[in-house]
């Protein structure tokens, strides 16, 4: 596509419930990240793939975070049993390879109540 | 480690110039720049290797000083344009590793 998108736009979930945030990177770029940014703040590393094997996932705050990325392009980030704590902006971004700048997708606002 | 940012916010009149600084107490390997507008995706700039080299495009330019472990970004004659969040992004070693992101410096250019 032209740009990373990223699904759903906005997510409003009950504490305790599970959920996917969607991120489909350019075509054809070999990285994909994930960040948390809060506001007013700079984009918090939680993990990385390169095509569909995950590199990093030193960020991710618990084991109730989890990334995937199967076939190289499409990614998804699960939250199991959300916790009010949670509640951030979702970013993802890609790149075509090493030593490229990211773009970066409007990203997934999650607000857990 | 996190990149200390400075200064956290400028403000500016249309044509000034200003300096945005990126720190490490790590080596770099590599510092990235981007600018985010309110509501909005952060845009990448441009990237710095190691090796002190200085980019830019337009009015905006930046350097990498690897022995200071340390960037600048360097924006002349303002826009209005220009104003929004400048983050540094860097990498403390070769290949293909996730950025680290600095705070944000917030710019604001007024008329």
């Amino acid at each position: 596509g032209a740009g990373v998108s990223q699904s759903p736009r906005y997510k409003v979930t009950k504490r305790g419930q599970d959920v996917a945030l969607r991120c489909d990177p350019i075509s054809g770029h070999v990285s994909l990240y994930w960040y948390r940014q809060a506001l007013g703040q700079g984009p918090e590393f939680l993990t990385y793939f390169n095509y569909e094997a995950q590199q990093d996932k030193s960020g991710l705050p618990n084991d109730r975070f989890s990334a995937e990325r199967p076939e190289g392009s499409i990614s998804t980030l699960t939250i199991q049993r959300t916790e009010q704590r949670d509640s951030a902006m979702y970013r993802c971004a890609s790149s075509p390879r090493t030593f490229y700048g990211y773009t970066f997708g409007s990203g997934t606002r999650l607000t857990v109540v | 480690q996190q990149p200390v940012q400075s200064p956290q916010a400028v403000i500016l009149r249309e044509g000034e110039d200003a300096v945005i600084n990126c720190s490490s107490s790590k080596a770099l390997y590599s510092v990235h720049w981007y600018r985010q507008k309110h509501g909005e995706a952060p845009i990448f700039l441009m990237i710095l290797l190691k090796g002190g080299e200085q980019k830019g495009h337009d009015k905006i330019s930046a350097s990498f000083n690897e022995k200071k472990q340390q960037s600048s970004l360097y924006l002349t004659a303002s826009q209005l344009s220009y104003s929004g969040t400048y983050f540094c992004g860097t990498a403390n070693r070769s290949g293909n590793t996730p950025l680290v992101f600095g705070k944000g410096t917030r710019l604001s250019v007024i008329a």
